[in-house]
């Protein structure tokens, strides 16, 4: 079964600083890999998707993520965090499973930024 | 566009209460979702469509039923409320399969059951 794990339920970096949260998934298939973005009080928007082709995929806000197959990861990065950036970020695997054709979400991870 | 909407935003029931959330999209997308967000856990698949006139289960559906009789809407009932049931409830949309498709999700409804 597919499955989803974000290292470290809460990180914090400093304005400026590099930005990483770290995804490990478990697919017995070549997965489809996402990272979204919830802001306080708001729905999830998507950051950015892997599918197939270039394993270095960018997406919004300056970010960007490595799939690494041979360390099933997808980690989120971003060279110099932003205020704005202080958000709750989850990364979700596509189920080839139980819910055929629906994503698995991890349990997110909540960016704080300090000035 | 307004994307996807949700009705209501808050709500505070009793415990045996029924209530039915309504999710609205005008995207003309075919596949709709119901997730839960507890604290902790990420988002839970409750149910889904993947057309009008069809619904499935998804990861946790028990205490839930869904309907989707027009396109653009997808409701999530409860019958009889549990404290349980006390969750954010986000509505989702993708054009295609969520596998591989982007998901559009809605403002979410933030439910009490006392």
């Amino acid at each position: 079964a597919q499955s989803v794990t974000q290292l470290g339920s809460h990180v914090s970096v400093s304005e400026g600083a590099l930005v990483l949260l770290r995804c490990n998934y478990s697919s017995s298939v070549p997965p489809y890999l996402f990272w979204y973005v919830q802001y306080p009080n708001q729905g999830l928007q998507l950051l950015l998707k892997y599918t197939t082709g270039a394993t270095l995929v960018k997406g919004i806000n300056g970010f960007e993520a490595e799939f690494k197959k041979s360390e099933t990861s997808f980690h989120l990065t971003k060279p110099s965090a932003h205020m704005s950036d202080a958000a709750e970020y989850f990364c979700a695997v596509s189920d080839y499973g139980g819910s055929q054709g629906n994503l698995i979400f991890g349990k997110g991870t909540k960016l704080s930024v300090k000035p | 566009n307004a994307g996807v909407t949700q009705t209501p935003k808050f709500r505070v029931l009793k415990t045996g209460q029924s209530m039915t959330l309504l999710c609205a999209q005008d995207m003309n997308h075919e596949y709709m979702y119901w997730y839960r967000q507890d604290p902790g856990m990420g988002l839970r698949l409750i149910h889904y469509s993947v057309g009008e006139g069809t619904t499935a289960k998804g990861e946790v559906p028990d205490g839930y039923n869904v309907s989707r009789l027009k396109k653009q809407n997808f409701l999530l009932g409860l019958e009889s409320a549990a404290p349980s049931q006390t969750s954010v409830y986000f509505c989702a949309s993708s054009l295609l399969q969520a596998v591989s498709d982007t998901q559009y999700f809605g403002p979410g409804t933030r439910l009490t059951v006392l």
